[in-house]
């Protein structure tokens, strides 16, 4: 099947640790996408990439670092930089934005990130 | 970068009655994509809606439409005949063609039996 998957579902870090957020997609598209959700403030664009080894920062990119080694994985590393992780993370991918195209963005499931 | 938002954090429609959800953004360009993202309490996000902006006409899926306003900047989702199953997080988010993917804030509908 076809899809976008995120992994683990839950995890666990220890404050000071960096901790890595694997995305992987196999449907063949370009743009990749991550995304923090915490209550009431939606979704906040970290990174995106558009092809392999190249990626813009987003919103809130700092305390975090990606890598595009390959067009099916975008994994996600949360620094000890990042001094409030605790939050759900959303990977995203989708086709380039060309007029009159399918355009929309797949999500994984997420993941859950807590700092204990 | 383009911003979005969603100025009601809290909607509440009764079960087969018609509700609203605001959306307006900001941004300088001329072509882009605007979306509605259902987000029910699994999280996983839904697409319920696209609009491309060189279109003028609003684009309607089943029970679901958009009045897109392009000079107003605004794209509110009109939800007709009101579900149970409609009750969820609904998310606008907007798209230019340098694929840079922005999201609102979100609302929350609630339906009510």
């Amino acid at each position: 099947d076809g899809g976008i998957t995120q992994s683990p579902k839950y995890l666990f870090r220890k404050e000071g640790q960096n901790v890595t957020l694997s995305c992987e997609q196999n449907l063949n598209h370009d743009a990749m996408y991550w995304y923090r959700q915490d209550p009431g403030q939606g979704l906040r664009l970290i990174y995106y990439s558009q092809i392999v080894n190249d990626f813009q920062k987003g919103d809130i990119a700092e305390g975090y670092s990606v890598s595009r080694e390959k067009k099916e994985s975008f994994p996600l590393t949360v620094t000890s930089a990042q001094k409030n992780p605790t939050a759900f993370y959303l990977c995203a991918s989708s086709i380039f934005l060309v007029a009159g195209a399918n355009t929309e963005a797949f999500f994984g499931q997420g993941t859950r990130l807590t700092v204990v | 970068a383009q911003t979005v938002t969603q100025s009601q954090p809290e909607m509440s429609v009764q079960e087969a009655e018609t509700v609203t959800l605001s959306c307006t953004y900001d941004t300088s360009e001329s072509d882009y994509y605007l979306f509605w993202y259902k987000q029910p309490p699994s999280r996983q996000m839904i697409l319920v809606i696209r609009q491309e902006a060189y279109k003028q006409q609003n684009a309607t899926e089943n029970r679901f439409s958009v009045n897109f306003q392009k000079a107003a900047k605004s794209f509110s989702l009109k939800i007709s005949d009101s579900q149970l199953g409609d009750a969820a997080m609904y998310f606008c988010a907007y798209r230019s063609y340098n694929n840079d993917m922005r999201f609102g804030a979100g609302t929350r509908l609630t339906v009510k039996p």
